[in-house]
């Protein structure tokens, strides 16, 4: 198995642009995670959705950030207009939960997205 | 509510000596406890986890952690270190029965192994 793919695995962009994160979970993940990573803040999860309905999404800073996930093998965490403060690693994870988004669940984390907004 | 501590942000040790690194939690419900181990530029992965079964638990590349709810801790070891075992560590704290928005992530442990 691929794992769980992301790209771009780098982004380098300038403030007020849209940037558009994309994850491949693996195949038969019915759960689907969008992770931020800092410095100051350690990781954070943002959204996560279960059979590709989002379940929480209590974890996104504000309106500037959306996710979706269209297909049980595609999802983006996209960012309009983005901003310095945005600046993270980005990770998406997945997991095959038989009760769900379960908390003791393993997920399987790619390799991230290091975004820069200048 | 629930809490993890890791309590170093950075352990050095030689390689072929035994590794320590150490977690505290708090939690006001039954917990489960994870170690992920995050390689520089890559995602994180699972060591092991404890989810009320055995308090020893063996996870992958000879680590284990034990489950001490006496002292509150989960601290995670190996007998020998190896190179590459140098990243960083995560200790994760959840409910037993909650949902994923429980996890609650450590500040992280930088292992160093020096040759």
């Amino acid at each position: 198995d691929a794992g769980v793919i992301q790209s771009p695995r780098h982004e380098v962009t300038e403030m007020g642009q849209e940037v558009t994160l994309r994850c491949k979970p693996i195949s038969g993940h019915n759960s689907l995670f969008w992770y931020r990573q800092t410095m100051m803040r350690g990781l954070e999860l943002l959204i996560y959705f279960n059979n590709n309905v989002p379940i929480d999404d209590s974890g996104m800073p504000e309106d500037r950030f959306s996710a979706k996930m269209p297909n049980a093998s595609f999802s983006t965490l996209k960012i309009q207009p983005s901003e310095p403060r945005d600046s993270a690693v980005y990770f998406c994870a997945s997991s095959l939960g038989d009760r769900g988004t379960g908390s003791t669940d393993t997920q399987y984390f790619g390799p991230g997205t290091r975004l820069t907004v200048l | 509510a629930q809490s993890v501590t890791q309590l170093d942000s950075h352990v050095s040790v030689s390689e072929g000596t035994p590794v320590l690194l150490r977690c505290n939690y708090s939690s006001s419900y039954s917990p489960s406890l994870f170690w992920y181990v995050q390689h520089p530029n890559k995602g994180l992965q699972l060591l092991l986890k404890y989810t009320s079964a055995a308090t020893l638990v063996k996870g992958i590349n000879g680590f284990e952690a034990e489950f001490k709810k006496s002292e509150t801790s989960f601290h995670l070891t190996k007998p020998s270190a190896h190179m590459s075992d140098a990243a960083e560590y995560f200790c994760v704290v959840t409910r037993a029965s909650g949902s994923a928005r429980q996890l609650t992530f450590g500040s992280g442990t930088q292992l160093t192994v020096l040759p």
